[in-house]
């Protein structure tokens, strides 16, 4: 089975501070994604990457930025958090560049910013 | 881009009773269809995909879905819920070019003894 691990479930932040929430996954994939769901909003796609060092923006990538330096490691950094980024974070990833492969998701970090 | 629509974001049934989950989609090309469910406190997990093979799909849990051209829908079905069928249910579409997923806000579906 493919297991993606988020490296903090809970984390509780300050204002201001830059904050690291990291994915990795363990199936080779080359496809991985940043999601943050708010309740009534579903998930949104911050950024994804298709290979190591790519990466391309999503719906709402304002004031996040991302890293992937290894094929198995996708870091979500928010450079100065606020509080309108207290959310839940789920990362992702899939198989090849075929469309019809479905995501894998780990279980999620819930951010609270203060 | 791509719209995806799920009617009703609190659906609740009785236990052994029918459970309904629409979802639509916007594009006029077919798409890739998903359904993910969601417990408490966890990331999603694949529930069933249509990837253009049978429409209608079969999943985990005793799930199924349909998929419907002429309606744009892909509506998520079970015949008799079970108290742990309570969760969140998200449908997805991914378009044939890329690989990027839209998801609808979700269905919270509650299960009454």
């Amino acid at each position: 089975d493919v297991k993606v691990t988020q490296s903090s479930r809970y984390l509780v932040k300050r204002t201001g501070e830059k904050v690291f929430l990291e994915c990795v996954q363990d199936m080779d994939h080359e496809n991985m994604f940043w999601y943050r769901q708010d309740p009534g909003l579903g998930l949104r796609l911050i950024y994804f990457s298709y290979d190591v060092k790519m990466k391309e923006k999503g719906d709402i990538p304002e004031g996040y930025s991302v890293s992937r330096e290894k094929k198995e490691r996708f870091s979500l950094i928010l450079e100065s958090a606020s509080t309108n980024q207290t959310s839940m974070y789920l990362c992702a990833s899939s198989f090849g560049r075929n469309s019809n492969q479905p995501q894998h998701f780990g279980d999620g970090t819930r951010l609270s910013i203060l | 881009a791509q719209s995806v629509t799920q009617l009703g974001s609190h659906v609740s049934v009785s236990e052994g009773a029918l459970v309904l989950l629409r979802c639509n989609y916007s594009s006029s090309v077919p798409p890739y269809l998903f359904w993910y469910v969601q417990y408490p406190n966890q990331g999603l997990q694949l529930l069933l995909k249509y990837t253009s093979a049978a429409t209608l799909v079969k999943g985990i849990n005793g799930f199924e879905a349909e998929f419907k051209k002429s309606e744009t829908s892909f509506h998520l079905t079970k015949p008799s819920a079970h108290m742990s069928d309570a969760a969140e249910y998200f449908c997805a579409v991914s378009e044939k070019t890329g690989n990027q997923f839209y998801f609808g806000t979700g269905t919270s579906l509650t299960v009454i003894p």
